[in-house]
């Protein structure tokens, strides 16, 4: 099992839809996650951090944290094309500088 | 605002030989991690440093070492090089925060593209 699970996709929705990305980790000392957004041959851009059990919100992004279930998702909402590209999970434990990332879910946004 | 600065670019060496790639972090940022990315892949960690020491080590092969200077910019160095070694390298930075462990935010270079032949 690897530590940072998402699907691959890809996933696509249509333009002004909202687009849910799923993630989950197998370590419960996790303490720190991320969502960074990567279009092709890019480097990975931060979209989201999040700590806490919860909501968080910015702008068109939603990020969900339950570490009971081990848990995090990425709710974006009216869709554009612009956001068509790899999201990635990324998962930092306790202690550790490490940061591990999860195989990506590419997203198609149809105009 | 300044961002991460990689070089070179893009890098063809042959196989066996030997390749260094740098790294300069955002200014005042004390942290340095490489990253290799291959075709379809998730970026898989090799290596950090803090404050110049090596922080914590991921699946970089024996072959390859790193450093990180008193300006603390970094290099990554590869020897033996093997076509599987083909991919893209970023490297990141961040500042470490005082009393609040693990929630730094990392922020990534644009990336060096070696190809192996």
């Amino acid at each position: 099992q690897k530590e940072v699970e998402q699907n691959s996709g890809p996933l696509s929705v249509p333009e002004g839809a909202i687009a849910s990305l799923n993630c989950t980790y197998s370590d419960r000392g996790s303490q720190s996650f991320f969502w960074y957004r990567q279009y092709s041959g890019k480097s990975p851009e931060l979209i989201m951090s999040i700590y806490s059990n919860g909501d968080k919100e910015d702008g068109r992004f939603t990020a969900q944290l339950n570490k009971a279930s081990q848990y995090v998702s990425l709710l974006i909402r009216d869709s554009q094309p612009s956001d068509s590209a790899t999201y990635l999970c990324a998962v930092k434990g306790g202690g550790g500088f490490k940061t591990i990332f999860g195989a990506g879910t590419r997203l198609f946004v149809k105009a | 605002a300044a961002g991460v600065i990689q070089s070179p670019r893009h890098l063809i060496k042959e196989k066996r030989e030997t390749a260094t790639l740098k790294c300069y972090p955002i200014p005042r940022h004390d942290t340095v991690y490489w990253y290799q990315q291959g075709p379809g892949q998730d970026p898989q960690f090799l290596i950090s440093f803090y404050e110049k020491m090596q922080s914590d080590k991921g699946s970089i092969p024996d072959r390859f070492s790193a450093q990180q200077f008193s300006d603390y910019h970094s290099e990554l160095n590869m020897s033996s090089l093997e076509l599987g070694d083909s991919a893209l390298y970023f490297c990141a930075s961040t500042r470490r925060l005082a009393g609040v462990q693990n929630q730094e935010t990392q922020y990534f270079g644009p990336g060096t593209r070696l190809l192996v032949l």
